[in-house]
């Protein structure tokens, strides 16, 4: 079945840091590709997302690049804000997974000033 | 604004007791989802509806039931079968079941006392 490994959190940074998230996936066909972000006590929110092979999604800041030859999904931004901390998931959905959303195990992220 | 809302934000429930997560959406999606997280754990599907009047199963349904009258309401039940119920559940929807991007509510924590 399809799955979704994560960088091991968590991660803390200083304000301006550079940030990286690892991502790498195992899934039938060609899935798409998603970061969805997690503030403290509330739901997700859809971050960024690319359908296709080198595919590069990006918002707020942050961007990620669909490698499809290795299989990964990492997601950056050049310069973090105390205002980045939350919890990032990256997410896949596949034919495999029968069009249902399948998330890593998340990435909990503080950024200190 | 449209949107997904679920209630209560906190719920306590005694041990043997059945109690029903409410999840309302006004986006005139088709497809809505509950999920689970438990800390250090991405989410887990629990159920889904790709349409009113019908729904299947997720990863980890037991000790689960929904329902789908409406198109905008989707009431999660956890029942007292549910062996450790205490998790935060999140309820999304989508367009349809191909349409990539899911919507979520702000969650409910479920606490067993």
């Amino acid at each position: 079945g399809d799955s979704v490994t994560q960088m091991e959190g968590p991660v803390t940074l200083s304000e301006e840091a550079f940030l990286t998230i690892n991502c790498t996936y195992t899934a039938t066909g060609y899935p798409s590709l998603f970061w969805y972000v997690q503030y403290p006590g509330e739901g997700l929110q859809l971050l960024l997302k690319a359908t296709k092979a080198d595919d590069k999604g990006s918002n707020k800041g942050f961007e990620a690049t669909y490698r499809k030859e290795t299989t990964s999904f990492h997601l950056e931004k050049g310069s973090v804000q105390v205002s980045d901390s939350a919890v990032y998931f990256c997410a896949l959905i596949s034919s495999g997974s029968a069009r249902q959303l399948t998330f890593g195990s998340g990435t909990q992220l503080t950024v200190l000033p | 604004d449209g949107g997904i809302t679920q209630s209560p934000k906190y719920l306590f429930r005694k041990e043997g007791q059945n109690v029903t997560l409410s999840c309302e959406q006004n986006l005139n999606h088709d497809a809505m989802y509950w999920y689970r997280q438990d800390p250090g754990q991405g989410l887990r599907l629990i159920y889904y509806s790709q349409i009113v009047n019908d729904f299947q199963k997720g990863d980890i349904a037991e000790g689960y039931s929904v329902s789908r009258e409406k198109k905008e309401s989707f009431p999660l039940t956890v029942t007292s079968a549910q062996k450790n119920p205490t998790a935060f559940y999140l309820c999304a929807s989508s367009i349809g079941p191909e349409n990539t991007e899911a919507f979520f509510g702000q969650g409910t924590r479920l606490t067993v006392v």
